[in-house]
């Protein structure tokens, strides 16, 4: 399957905890993006990296989430001191240079009881 | 106000019918337009890019119009697989882009 690959695809912690989401882009994009997605809601941006530049950060990201793209090829998603407001899928995205049209992965879902 | 706005439905309609979604933006420096489909507890997909002339393929057909801020997506002949959520996305730039809230469709029997 050469989509864009998460892990882990369902995480639960317990509240305070760090966790860390892992992506893997399709391995020709160099675009790469992180949205949250709540029921009932459209998939929310957080930040953006081209290649291994974050050039792109919402106001949504508190300072306890930190994405890296150390590469430019795999990227992860840390949230420290986790709280029940987090619990959400979070979803990632690639798409050529150039090009906005974005493919999802199957997004990790994340329980904080 | 939101940036992207949807109707979210839910839209019921009988299978063969033809069903139409409208989204409005707020952002003039809007470039480029999409409407992804989104199945239950699944990733969005894209479904199709839009165009400033139109475009269309198969039974759906995307609208796109800039002096109303608005893009439509027309269904035809609809199948009970095209019950799912439709979303509606708005770029204005590399990295800069705003997903509706979708809307629900079930098609029925």
């Amino acid at each position: 399957d050469t989509g864009v690959s998460q892990n882990p695809r369902h995480k639960i912690t317990k509240r305070g905890q760090n966790v860390t989401f892992r992506c893997d882009p399709i391995s020709e994009h160099n675009r790469l993006y992180w949205y949250r997605q709540t029921l009932g809601q459209g998939p929310e941006f957080l930040t953006y990296f081209q290649n291994e530049a974050q050039l792109e950060k919402s106001r949504l990201l508190s300072d306890r989430f930190s994405a890296e793209r150390p590469k430019g090829s795999f990227s992860t998603l840390e949230i420290q001191r986790t709280e029940q407001g987090d619990s959400a899928m979070y979803l990632c995205a690639s798409s050529l240079d150039g090009t906005d049209e974005a493919f999802f992965g199957q997004g990790t879902r994340l329980t904080v009881v | 106000r939101k940036e992207v706005e949807q109707d979210p439905g839910p839209f019921n309609v009988p299978e063969g019918a033809t069903v139409a979604f409208n989204c409005t933006y707020s952002n003039s420096a809007s470039q480029s337009f999409f409407w992804y489909r989104q199945d239950c507890r699944k990733e969005p997909k894209l479904l199709m890019s839009v165009y400033s002339s139109g475009n269309e393929d198969g039974r759906f057909t995307a609208q796109l119009n800039r002096a109303s801020q608005y893009i439509s997506l027309l269904i035809r002949d609809s199948k009970l697989s095209d019950s799912a959520t439709y979303l509606c996305v708005v770029n204005w730039g590399a990295g800069k882009s705003t997903f509706g809230d979708g809307t629900t469709l079930t098609v029925k029997p």
